[in-house]
């Protein structure tokens, strides 16, 4: 079975230009979750799909933005981007819920 | 806020000794997990334990739950070069809002040394 892929795994930007980050979930996982890590910040909650709805939203600006598609592939949209975007972004997917998440590879970005 | 608090922030243990890592954290949980990620990469689970639960084992890994004082270890037993990685807590609150999220803690940077 494939794990979670991440695509792309290292994205440069410049400030004020968006961005959209692409996850695929393991086959048959409907939950699909985004955590944003920092060096400084850790690991932070970005928003949780389950088939095509939202089900939880992390402190983030509106600039953050997600959706999830039939097939349970997820994107995520940063618009605006700051030099503060610079993160790791990670992609998680489970069957159902947030008991045992499975992590893709991340996707590093980097805002100069 | 960051739900968990792992202790120490780093370790450095020789192979073959163990190694005990601590989260506390703030709220009533459902349940408390263990991940480890390898160099900026992916997190790979580990262990979970249930709000009703007080131990649980799993191969060199034995974690535990102590929920009236909010905090958990995890020992990893006969450790091995391999197992040198940075180990985080997560947990899932129980109160409203709280629900479909983790709250993943800064981490344990683990390092065994041959």
């Amino acid at each position: 079975k494939a794990g979670v892929t991440q695509t792309p795994r290292y994205l440069i930007k410049t400030r004020g230009q968006q961005v959209t980050l692409s996850c695929s979930p393991i086959s048959g996982h409907r939950s699909v979750s985004w955590y944003q890590q920092t060096p400084g910040q850790g690991l932070q909650f970005l928003f949780e799909y389950f088939s095509e709805t939202q089900r939880n939203k992390g402190n983030f600006p509106g600039r953050f933005s997600g959706r999830q598609f039939s097939n349970s592939r997820s994107e995520m949209n940063v618009s605006t981007l700051e030099l503060g975007d610079s993160a790791l972004y990670l992609c998680a997917s489970s069957l159902f819920s947030n008991e045992k998440l499975f992590f893709g590879s991340g996707t590093q970005l980097s805002v100069l | 806020s960051q739900q968990g608090e792992e202790d120490p922030q780093a370790l450095s243990i020789q192979e073959g000794e163990n190694a005990t890592m601590n989260c506390s954290y703030k709220t009533s949980i459902n349940n408390l997990q263990w991940y480890r990620q390898n160099s900026g990469r992916g997190l790979v689970h580990l262990i979970l334990i249930r709000s009703n639960e007080r131990e649980k084992h799993s191969g060199r890994l034995r974690v535990t739950l102590d929920t009236s004082k909010k905090s958990s270890s995890l020992l990893i037993t006969a450790s091995r070069a391999a197992d040198t990685a940075s180990y985080f807590c997560a947990t899932e609150g129980s109160s409203g809002g709280s629900n479909y999220k983790l709250t993943f803690g800064k981490g344990t940077l683990l390092t065994v040394n041959p």
